[in-house]
């Protein structure tokens, strides 16, 4: 079946520059989601369609592709943003989601 | 205000069923292609299923196909997901989640979850 692989964790002090990858064969063709989920809450969406941000979502997180990898930037993090945050995308069919494992970001 | 309320989680012994419910309000609900989603305690996320507008096409992981149907009901703006033959391994939280493009498996609005836990 098919896989996206992210690290297990980032660790960034406040003001810094986040980077989460995540990587996977099918990227090329199918465009990456990104969603954060903070300790017993929900997932939101945070960027779709590999670099668009939705309403409502600051500024400092922008995405970006490069082949079979993605990368979820979160410039000047601040302790608000230490959460979960998952890469998805499709499997080649396009019919079934497929989630990474999730990167824990920790602001130090 | 788009909300997705899940209820029906609880606790069942291995080889039970249960059925899960979604409410959804603020929006027109009927136009919307739905998933399940859920999360194992500490894990991360797993698609499950999704179904179509109107309920004519539907779509599940490997892991669940032939014992988790879902369905929908837009008089009542409703999502289903039927569990038949639960395992250990089916525990977790479950989401209902609202499809952002219409026919994708990507998600814009997601309820809070409903627990379901599987042990004798």
């Amino acid at each position: 079946s098919y896989e996206l692989t992210q690290p297990p964790s980032v660790s960034v002090s406040p003001g810094q520059t986040a980077r989460i990858t995540c990587s996977g064969d099918a990227l090329p063709k199918q465009y990456a989601y990104w969603y954060q989920q903070k300790p017993g809450q929900a997932p939101v969406l945070v960027i779709y369609k590999d670099s668009e941000r939705p309403s409502g979502i600051p500024e400092r997180f922008s995405g970006s592709s490069s082949g079979t990898t993605v990368t979820l930037t979160i410039s000047g993090v601040q302790a608000e943003d230490e959460a979960d945050y998952y890469c998805q995308s499709a499997d080649s069919s396009g019919t079934h989601g497929v989630f990474g494992g999730g990167t824990k970001l920790t602001v130090l | 205000e788009v909300q997705l309320v899940e209820s029906g989680g609880g606790l069942v012994q291995p080889g039970g069923s249960l059925r899960l419910s979604c409410a959804a309000s603020g929006f027109t609900f009927s136009s919307y292609w739905m998933h399940w989603v859920r999360q194992a305690p500490g894990k991360g996320l797993v698609w499950v299923s999704r179904i179509n507008s109107d309920g004519s096409s539907t779509s599940y992981a490997d892991s669940v196909k032939g014992r988790f149907t879902i369905s929908r009901d837009n008089a009542k703006n409703t999502l289903y997901l039927q569990m038949n033959s639960l395992r250990a391994e089916d525990t977790a939280v479950y989401y209902c989640a609202r499809d952002l493009e219409g026919g994708s498996t990507h998600f814009d609005y997601w309820g809070q979850g409903t627990l379901v836990t599987v042990s004798s």
